[in-house]
């Protein structure tokens, strides 16, 4: 079974701060990991999308890394702003067996960019 | 632009009323998802549909909710009898589903169910 954690589960930090946020999953298996952003009270916005022969992907100010050996992901934000304050949540795609295509979810990381 | 759309989008009921919860997925995609989200366990899969067959339920209770997609535009999710504890968020995703690493889901808003 596969099971994603990120930590911290909270973050608050100071406007133009770089930051890291960190997924770990348990089982390497995976054909992707993706990364996504909630605001209060709105649906997951997907972020970045890293294939499981990738290593990172990139998007703006957004940097998102994937080491399968290890079961790691960060996902690296540049000179941090207000509107970057949401909950990001990493979620892996895997293979329970079967051809059945699973998803797994962390519980994300809530981050609060102080003005 | 193409976007998956929910409805309702909020919903309050009584202990031991049916709820029904609609998705409609974006045009042309193969899969679709229903999620459930709450403060204790985060965003878990309910189940999924390839080609509008069940293909995965397992993270589903089945003596209450049922999945359905009667056809390619609309995907239903279905409490009967509703409880308390099935106050949560209930996402519901499509993505065009090839078996690659490529692959990508899309969420919609979101229905926000309170059962008091």
């Amino acid at each position: 079974k596969q099971e994603v954690t990120q930590i911290p589960a909270a973050l608050s930090v100071p406007e133009g701060e770089n930051l890291v946020l960190n997924c770990s999953f348990t089982d390497s298996a995976i054909y992707n990991l993706q990364w996504f952003r909630q605001d209060p009270g709105k649906g997951l916005t997907s972020l970045l999308l890293i294939q499981s022969s990738q290593r990172e992907q990139t998007s703006g100010r957004l940097n998102a890394s994937l080491d399968k050996s290890s079961g790691r992901s960060t996902l690296y934000i540049a000179a941090s702003q207000p509107g970057d304050s949401a909950t990001y949540l990493c979620a892996v795609i895997w293979d329970s067996g079967a051809g059945s295509y699973q998803l797994t979810f962390g519980k994300g990381t809530k981050l609060s960019v102080i003005p | 632009d193409a976007r998956v759309t929910q409805t309702p989008r909020h919903k309050v009921t009584e202990m031991g009323q049916e709820v029904t919860m609609r998705c409609q997925p974006i045009l042309g995609h193969n899969t679709v998802f229903w999620y459930r989200q709450t403060m204790m366990q985060g965003l878990e899969l309910l189940a999924y549909f390839r080609n509008r067959a069940p293909l995965d339920d397992s993270g589903m209770p089945k003596d209450r909710f049922s999945a359905e997609m009667p056809d390619a535009t609309l995907a239903t999710l279905k409490i009967q009898p509703s409880e308390p504890r099935d106050s949560a968020v209930y996402f519901c995703a499509s993505g065009l589903v090839t078996g690659q690493p490529r692959d990508e889901q899309f969420f919609g808003p979101g229905t926000r169910l309170t059962v008091l």
